[in-house]
């Protein structure tokens, strides 16, 4: 089955830090771009971070230079180092895969939940 | 940046037909993408490159984009598919979103 598990949420002070892990299974995670998503309590979707299978990234305005997106595909695994956390960063934060050839976000996890406030 | 704007909510008599807009400049240019969330779900792609379903999603679901405006359209609208509906796009390296749209089948 194929399958991507978010870790790592909680409540972090202003200017804290928390790393935000997610698991894959079931796929060649190597194989696929992936994608951070978050989702503000009552907000919509924004889209945080990008990653190809070689390590290519791209970040929104809003978290560039603050966090970090990551891959270790020998351990199947995405990576996002958060840093100078803001309380508008609180959310749930989302991985989703995306193939090469269509670019959709066609599996998603089921969501970590991240706190920033003092 | 790029924007794309989607009607707050949209309403729908069971059976009939509904449909959902997100706009964007020259969005017709650009393959867009369409998600359900149901409360207290992660969100769920329905709709990519514009028009085509992915397996396990409905026949009643379908897709255009054209112009500046890409459409969701659901036929036969069912007490099920009453959620949240994202439209997305990217642009040059960066992923965008609309707004939401939450549809309410009464």
């Amino acid at each position: 089955e194929v399958e991507l598990v978010e870790s790592g949420g909680g409540l972090a002070q202003p200017g804290g830090s928390l790393r935000l892990s997610c698991a894959a299974s079931g796929f060649t995670f190597s194989s696929y771009e992936m994608n951070w998503v978050r989702q503000a309590p009552g907000k919509g979707l924004e889209w945080v971070a990008y990653i190809s299978g070689g390590g290519n990234v791209y970040y929104s305005d809003s978290v560039k230079g603050r966090f970090t997106i990551s891959r270790d595909n020998a351990k199947n695994s995405l990576y996002l180092q958060m840093n100078s956390l803001r309380v508008e960063d609180t959310a749930v934060y989302y991985c989703a895969r995306a193939p090469y050839i269509t670019r959709a976000f066609d599996i998603w996890g089921q969501g970590t939940m991240v706190t920033v406030s003092s | 940046s790029y924007e794309l704007t989607q009607p707050p909510s949209v309403s729908v008599s069971p059976g009939q037909t509904a449909s959902i807009t997100c706009s964007g400049d020259k969005l017709g240019d650009k393959y867009c993408y369409w998600y359900q969330q149901r409360p207290g779900q992660s969100p769920v792609l329905v709709i990519y490159q514009d028009s085509k379903r992915p397996s396990g999603i409905p026949e009643r679901f379908s897709g255009s984009n054209s112009g500046n405006t890409a459409t969701l359209t659901i036929s036969g609208t069912q007490a099920m598919d009453e959620a949240d509906y994202y439209c997305q796009a990217w642009d040059s390296s960066t992923v965008v979103f609309g707004g939401g749209t939450k549809l309410t089948v009464l």
